[in-house]
């Protein structure tokens, strides 16, 4: 058990939903960043948050958003979804950057 | 931009041999962390050892070690008694050292497959 919590395990909506990933980091860590795994594309980084602030963007779709909250913990929006979004998600912590990622179990988001 | 390649995408071995995953990286930066993370049948991603370009010395991790060659830009995995609970994928990743300007994020490879046989 990594200590980074991810809800839910499971997911799955119909095509033009919206969903919400939640994450709640490492007890004292400060940056979270998240990634998409899926088979065509391999492990992509998403978004990065330090202490509440966006830090850096990666592949993020633009109908993708996230947010840090003031507790730390992060949320992954993702609307208007389509069959290509199923993947899994994954939310890792770390106690600040350039320090190891733990990673949370993910959330397996299925698009029907 | 950063790219980390294995050019392994299965192997397998024996219960208590040992193996060697294999992975490059291409960047022109001289500060940098390489990582190599686990990712079992239960697809939680768990980190098995981390290594920092400046140390020269290999990092170790009980039956994990590494062997990091800078300059060709190598950095495998050794298993040593290998295990049946070592089966999974395992992913080679890149972490930039320097921030300003840029990001933490994790660049993978697109993973090996080791299945560790009985």
């Amino acid at each position: 058990d990594s200590g980074v919590t991810q809800t839910p395990k499971h997911l799955i909506t119909a095509t033009g939903q919206r969903v919400t990933l939640r994450c709640s980091p490492r007890s004292g860590d400060l940056s979270v960043y998240w990634y998409q795994q899926s088979l065509d594309q391999g492990l992509q980084f998403l978004i990065q948050y330090y202490n509440g602030e966006e830090r850096a963007k990666g592949n993020i779709l633009e109908r993708f958003s996230a947010q840090q909250f003031p507790d730390l913990h992060s949320e992954l929006n993702l609307s208007s979804l389509e069959l290509g979004d199923s993947a899994l998600y994954f939310c890792a912590s770390s106690v600040a950057p350039r320090y190891e990622q733990y990673f949370g179990p993910g959330t397996r988001l299925t698009v029907t | 931009a950063q790219t980390v390649t294995q050019s392994q995408p299965e192997m397998s071995v024996q219960e208590a041999e040992t193996v060697t995953l294999s992975c490059t990286y291409d960047t022109s930066e001289s500060n940098y962390y390489l990582f190599w993370y686990k990712q079992p049948p239960s697809r939680q991603m768990i980190l098995v050892i981390r290594q920092e370009a400046y140390k020269q010395q290999n990092a170790t991790e009980n039956r994990f070690s590494v062997n990091f060659q800078k300059a060709a830009k190598s950095f495998s995995l050794k298993i040593s008694d290998s295990q049946l609970g070592d089966t999974a994928m395992y992913f080679c990743a890149f972490m930039r050292g320097l921030t300003q300007g840029g990001s933490e994020k994790l660049v993978f490879g697109k993973g090996t497959k080791l299945t560790v046989n009985p």
